[in-house]
């Protein structure tokens, strides 16, 4: 069994709808929780990150984690032609700086 | 936007080349890594280094090696490429601390050994 388990979609969407993105975890001991954005032929955008559990919003992205159920959401609200690419979640325990990716979402929002 | 540079981007070479892709960063950050990425799979740690003259192996076997002289550089090396070492190259940087210490990208090498 993989430590971090993402769904890989694709996921379709219709412009404007509200996106969940989702990762699963084994490892208690993580407790920093990171999404990046992966567009095409491209590296890995740092878009959110957070420290144990709670929800953490900026713009029309939300970051939520569950540690007791060790799961970690991302949410886009208004989605836009422009939030398609890969969303990789990543996490790392406390004591290490060195994260474990999971395999990534892709995400489709067509006009 | 991250300050970190790879070249090439895109490498086309034979097999049996020695090639180094190159890695800069220019936030001070104190640690690098390079990552190995395959279409639609997760990044894979092949090497980091947390310091000046400090390189470690990843998780991802790898018959790469690396270097770090100076704080700003981590060039990874393949003496002797084969076409298994076809693949995406992601290098990234991270500083010490509590919070905000995220890993932050390159734009990648793609490589493709004929």
């Amino acid at each position: 069994q993989k430590e971090v388990e993402q769904d890989p979609g694709p996921l379709s969407v219709p412009e404007g709808a509200i996106v969940s993105l989702n990762c699963t975890y084994s490892n208690s001991a993580f407790q920093y929780f990171m999404w990046y954005r992966q567009y095409s032929r491209k590296g890995p955008e740092l878009l959110m990150y957070t420290y144990s559990s709670g929800n953490k919003e900026d713009g029309r992205f939300t970051a939520q984690v569950d540690k007791s159920s060790k799961y970690i959401s991302l949410f886009i609200r208004d989605s836009q032609p422009s939030d398609s690419a890969t969303y990789l979640c990543a996490m790392r325990p406390g004591g290490s700086y060195i994260p474990t990716f999971g395999r990534g979402t892709s995400l489709i929002v067509h006009p | 936007e991250a300050d970190i540079y790879q070249t090439p981007r895109y490498l086309v070479i034979g097999t049996g080349k020695k090639i180094t892709l190159e890695c800069s960063q220019t936030m001070g950050h104190d640690k690098m890594y390079w990552y190995q990425q395959d279409p639609g799979m997760e990044l894979h740690l092949i090497h980091y280094s947390y310091g000046v003259n400090s390189t470690e192996k990843g998780d991802l076997s790898s018959e790469s090696t690396v270097s770090r002289i100076r704080t700003e550089h981590f060039p990874l090396t393949l003496e002797s490429a084969r076409p298994s070492h076809t693949s995406q190259y992601l290098c990234a940087s991270s500083r010490t601390g509590a919070l905000g210490t995220e890993a932050f990208f390159g734009q990648g090498t793609r490589l493709t050994v004929v």
